[in-house]
């Protein structure tokens, strides 16, 4: 049981570029989350999924879009790529309301 | 709107003294409140939760949290700290009554504890 898996785990980019980050899950969970971890900010919420083909904006959206078009993936992109979005990057789900969140291991990105 | 509230950065302890790590939230209606610890370079872990009930849930590691309706405040406690429990804690809220934001977990900014020996 691999629990929540971030692909990848480490990424360099250039400003202007752009890159998907993945996110699986295997425990059939129907909620699916994005948050960025910042020094000082904690972890702010990007987009999250309640279901399979849902998606709703965050905190923090704007630069960035999601997809589920499965319900185990819930994939980040970022199509031009900034310098301000040099963070970790943390994937998270849950089976529903009442439970407990899942995270896995994050992504540490740095645009350059 | 639901928010959640972390008022301290950093909590100094010593090893055998008692913690707590305080945390208050805003929800419209009743909340769903979760307590999680994150040791460096890793993901978040789950400690505890309250969903309803009795206001004192106990968790992960002799972890335990007090939930307050009238203060909204869910105050994380552990009676003799120690010195792994040096980490990053994080306070998060869902909210239930929450008709356009059904599903969103938000965190609060995290506090810092450092436990001497």
């Amino acid at each position: 049981n691999a629990g929540v898996t971030q692909t990848p785990k480490f990424r360099v980019l250039k400003t202007g570029q752009s890159m998907t980050l993945l996110c699986a899950q295997d425990m059939n969970h129907e909620y699916m989350y994005w948050y960025r971890q910042d020094p000082g900010m904690g972890l702010r919420l990007i987009h999250y999924s309640v279901g399979e083909g849902t998606t709703a904006k965050g905190e923090v959206p704007d630069g960035y879009n999601v997809s589920r078009l499965k319900k185990q993936n819930f994939l980040l992109g970022l199509e031009s790529a900034a310098p301000s979005q040099t963070s970790v990057y943390f994937c998270a789900s849950s089976y529903g309301e009442s439970t407990e969140a899942f995270f896995g291991q994050g992504t540490r990105l740095t645009v350059v | 709107a639901q928010s959640v509230a972390q008022p301290e950065d950093q909590v100094n302890v010593a090893e055998g003294n008692p913690l707590t790590v305080k945390c208050t939230y805003s929800v419209s209606g009743n909340p769903y409140l979760f307590w999680y610890v994150q040791y460096p370079n890793r993901g978040l872990q789950f400690l505890l939760k309250y969903i309803t009930g009795d206001n004192l849930v106990k968790g992960s590691y002799g972890f335990e949290a007090e939930f307050n309706k009238s203060q909204t405040s869910f105050h994380l406690k552990k009676p003799s700290a120690l010195v792994s429990d040096s980490a990053l804690y994080f306070c998060a809220v869902r909210d239930m009554r929450a008709t356009d934001s059904w599903g969103k977990l938000q965190f609060g900014a995290g506090t810092q504890v450092v436990v001497t020996p």
